[in-house]
């Protein structure tokens, strides 16, 4: 059951360039999607998130960008920074249901090197 | 900036023992979840709690698990009889809007 996908378990990036991480989705029912960072021994932290009802959503270095015909979404920083080094998780709630519980993507580990 | 509090950061437990793991959510919210991640896979949800209920639970969420909000602050997972499987970390989170905000999780370690 893989409703939230990230095929890429790793990305190293310079830092000042951008990294580029993707995420799919095969549950035409989400409408609504976040990003996640978590560094070891802490807890998911929010990042980012957006709407199906937009293409894009900016904060700051971060973008996250929706492309709901292709089920796919992708989180741009830029530029990355070396503390931006963390796993990031996509996620989307089951609203349907009546409850936001989330289904997560297994990560993808970034690394920014200096 | 109020965040989210699990405690203990680390528990260990024999097979068989029961373990309660406690969290405390952000204080004005009234959702509240219990995720877990086996080590090297995803994060998985196990249940919702909202108005002093359980609102959703997963298949993982099975009789040996119940969550209780005992007062006014705290909620808890209790795991009556410990499974070697059941070792993974477990985070506790609650809804502000539409974002979930996390604890640092407790970690379990079922020998």
């Amino acid at each position: 059951d893989q409703q939230v996908k990230q095929n890429s378990p790793s990305l190293s990036v310079q830092e000042g360039r951008i990294s580029i991480l993707n995420c799919d989705y095969t549950n035409s029912m989400f409408d609504y999607f976040l990003w996640y960072k978590k560094y070891p021994a802490e807890g998911p932290t929010f990042l980012i998130s957006i709407s199906s009802i937009k293409d894009k959503n900016e904060d700051g270095r971060f973008t996250v960008f929706l492309n709901k015909s292709a089920k796919h979404l992708s989180l741009h920083i830029v530029p990355s920074q070396p503390g931006d080094s963390a796993v990031y998780f996509c996620a989307a709630p089951l609203l349907e249901t009546g409850a936001n519980n989330l289904f997560f993507g297994t990560g993808t580990r970034l690394t920014v090197i200096p | 900036e109020p965040e989210v509090t699990q405690t203990p950061s680390h528990q260990v437990t024999q097979m068989g023992q029961e373990v309660i793991l406690r969290c405390v959510p952000i204080s004005n919210h009234l959702y509240f979840y219990w995720y877990r991640q086996i080590l090297g896979q995803k994060v998985e949800f196990l249940v919702s709690f909202y108005n002093n209920e359980i609102s959703e639970k997963s298949e993982i969420f099975d009789d040996q698990f119940s969550v209780e909000r005992p007062d006014g602050s705290n909620f808890t997972l209790k795991i009556r009889s410990t499974k070697l499987e059941d070792s993974a970390m477990y985070f506790c989170a609650s809804q502000g809007g539409d974002i979930q905000y996390f604890g640092a999780g407790t970690r379990l370690s079922v020998l």
